[in-house]
């Protein structure tokens, strides 16, 4: 069972905007950054939000990252059928000294 | 280009060992944390070990713990993780991770991933 909680799957038309949620069982989101993956079928994870909110070069402005308090959140505007994946949140655990991900959330642009 | 190349995958029987390595370019190796995650089939992912760049102190998951082990050799760009007393539930795809450290206290973040290697546990 994952520390950090995702909803399992959520979806929306393309040209909506999304949102998924990742929330902690403990002080671990609170205290340290969040960071957002993508993951394309078949391929392997890509980094897409840092430091709760910042964004690597080349990942477009239509992905953003908020948190608050003991909760983070992923925001994909503007969805296209390329956005389908899943979408992972992780954390460094600094009082265990382990990195956490959430359970991951499939998103289905219809 | 930061390239993460992983390899030693394979077939292996319960009880068995193996020891997978990611050779690194593209970047000064010995400066960056490291990191295996791992994805069994039709899962989420789940963090299995980590080491530190100049110092090499080392983590690990409890499902780990006491029988993988990760090290690096600096002087190859190389990063391995040993592997024993395998188990059916060590099945998944092992990914190699850089690690990136941000602006604040323990701010880090798995920047850039190689593609993996397959580990089945089976016998």
């Amino acid at each position: 069972q994952s520390v950090l909680t995702q909803p399992p799957s959520v979806s929306a038309a393309p040209g909506q905007k999304v949102t998924i949620s990742c929330s902690a069982s403990s002080s671990n989101i609170g205290n340290n950054y969040v960071s957002w993956y993508q993951q394309l079928p078949g391929t392997a994870p890509k980094l897409l939000i840092y430091d709760n909110n910042q964004r690597p070069s080349g990942i477009p402005d239509r992905f953003s990252g908020s948190k608050s308090g003991t909760s983070a959140t992923l925001g994909i505007a503007g969805l296209q059928t390329g956005d389908e994946a899943d979408y992972y949140c992780g954390t460094w655990d600094s009082s265990l000294s382990t990195w956490v991900f959430g359970g991951g959330t499939k998103l289905t642009v219809l | 280009e930061v390239l993460l190349l992983e390899s030693g995958g394979g077939l292996v029987q319960p009880g068995g060992s193996l020891r997978l390595s990611c050779a690194a370019s593209g970047f000064t190796f010995s400066n960056y944390a490291m990191t295996w995650v791992r994805q069994a089939p039709g899962q989420g992912l789940e963090w299995v070990s980590a080491i530190s760049g100049i110092d090499a102190g080392t983590f690990y998951a409890d499902s780990v713990k006491g029988r993988f082990t990760i090290s690096r050799d600096n002087s190859k760009n190389t990063l391995y993780l040993q592997m024993n007393s395998l188990r059916a539930e060590d099945t998944a795809i092992y990914y190699c991770v850089k690690v990136q450290e941000g602006v604040g206290a323990s701010d880090y973040y798995m920047h850039v991933w190689g593609k993996g290697t397959t580990v089945t546990v089976s016998s």
